[in-house]
């Protein structure tokens, strides 16, 4: 089956430094990538869609340059928390949609729980 | 715009009980329907799906039906297990940005 692959698990960084994610498909090509954030006890709030060899598209109130995201290949999507703040801390979700014809399902990482101190 | 409405937990069970986990969902069109079950400390796996109106989505005993006239997609299983603790959301795409909208996620619980 279809499998995406989200590192690291775990991070702690200090406050004012970057943090990247990295989201991989590893069985299939994803065109689609989305990224969620997680708050304790609380559902997923979309962050952003990203697009291969595009801009993403950002939801509304996400800061874009705060929340940077790449999507350089058809398997590969990274988030990278800029200047983060303890208030970033949270888990980090991301997801690969599959193409049509391919199940057009999504798949989940395993998620990032990412600690500013 | 798009959006989906679970019911309130915790929710607290005994093994073999049985379960309902209300979900509604407002949407223009005609939305794909998921259930994700999501693990402690894990992301998020796909328990079932449907795709059109009256289809039914099954896996691992539970099951749920969509339901276009009264724009429900419950979960049902039979007998539960405490296996099944975990935070069950219900969600939708949109169909058109491709994106899932979830609803806020309800947590179980089951006790030997």
């Amino acid at each position: 089956g279809a499998v995406v692959s989200q590192h690291p698990s775990r991070v702690i960084c200090k406050s004012g430094t970057s943090v990247k994610i990295e989201c991989r498909s590893l069985d299939f090509q994803a065109t689609t990538m989305f990224w969620y954030r997680q708050f304790p006890k609380q559902s997923l709030m979309l962050m952003a869609t990203s697009n291969e060899g595009s801009k993403a598209t950002y939801e509304q109130g996400v800061e874009k340059d705060k929340f940077l995201i790449n999507h350089a290949s058809l398997t590969l999507s990274t988030l990278t928390v800029t200047s983060a703040h303890p208030e970033d801390s949270s888990f980090y979700i991301c997801s690969a949609r599959q193409p049509p014809g391919q199940g057009d399902g999504y798949t989940f990482g395993s998620g990032t729980r990412l600690t500013v101190v | 715009g798009d959006s989906v409405t679970q019911m309130e937990g915790p929710v607290t069970l005994s093994e073999e009980a049985f379960l309902t986990i209300n979900c509604t969902y407002t949407a223009t069109g005609y939305p794909s329907l998921f259930w994700y079950v999501q693990y402690p400390g894990e992301g998020l796996q796909l328990l079932l799906k449907a795709t059109k109106a009256d289809d039914k989505g099954s896996n691992k005993g539970f099951e749920a039906t969509y339901r276009k006239e009264t724009t429900s997609f419950h979960l049902e299983k039979g007998s539960v297990q405490v296996s099944d603790s975990a935070v069950y959301f219900c969600a939708l795409s949109d169909n058109q940005g491709g994106k899932l909208i979830f609803g806020q996620g309800t947590e179980l619980s089951v006790k030997p």
